[in-house]
């Protein structure tokens, strides 16, 4: 497609219950970012991939969160044992490159309910 | 660590008038500055960002942005409103740990536009 998708766009599940999330970037980007949007929080940064490679994973909340790309493309978040703080929409953007002449194309996002 | 302020959290302007969403920022070095806007149920839309060079940034859908590094700051313009401008909008900075460009955003501010 032409731009960011991500899946699912709503995700529902248990406190405990692990989850996977899916970021689908623009074809030929080699950047590519996950993002927390949430009441308390606002919009924070979680993790960045230059291709396959994620050398930042300080945003990362708790080790509970992990994210892998492959082939330069497709990215998964996965959250383990969900906590109710983890209730949030998720978003996913994609970039040419990692320079700051580059701006950042955003997906629907995936809203995670922990119930 | 580099941070931006949105100091209002809704702006409410009659269509037609002119509007304007703050935007101040505190960063080390010369900053990397971007707008964008999201609507209901989608993800970030790029409007607008300044590197460097003139001032008076233009962007997408008639809204432009004055740097002025006197006031650190970058707010957002738009000569006249319309009702569709209605949205959430978010400044943001971009972060300068290691260099992966991403972004670290301001807690947004929401625009009204009354018919």
């Amino acid at each position: 497609g032409a731009g960011v998708s991500q899946s699912p766009s709503n995700k529902v599940t248990e406190k405990g219950k692990d989850v996977e999330l899916r970021c689908d970037p623009i074809s030929g980007h080699t950047a590519l970012y996950w993002y927390r949007q949430s009441l308390g929080q606002g919009l924070e940064f979680l993790i960045y991939f230059q291709g396959n490679s994620a050398p930042d994973k300080s945003g990362l909340p708790s080790d509970r969160f992990s994210a892998e790309r492959t082939g330069g493309s497709v990215s998964t978040l996965t959250i383990q044992r969900t906590q109710q703080e983890d209730s949030a929409v998720y978003l996913c953007a994609s970039s040419l490159r990692t320079g700051e002449m580059n701006e950042q194309y955003f997906g629907p996002g995936t809203r995670l309910t922990v119930t | 660590a580099q941070s931006v302020a949105q100091p209002e959290d809704q702006v409410n302007v009659a269509e037609g008038n002119p509007l304007t969403v703050k935007c101040t920022y505190s960063v080390s070095g010369n900053p990397y500055l971007f707008w964008y806007v999201q609507y209901p149920n989608r993800g970030l839309q790029f409007l607008l960002k300044y590197i460097t060079g003139d001032n008076l940034v233009k962007g997408s859908y008639g809204f432009e942005a004055e740097f002025n590094k006197s006031q650190t700051s970058f707010h957002l313009k738009k000569p006249s409103a319309l009702v569709s401008d209605s949205a959430l909008y978010f400044c943001a900075v971009r972060d300068k740990r290691g260099a992966g460009n991403m972004l670290t955003f301001g807690g947004g501010t929401r625009l009204m536009v009354k018919p």
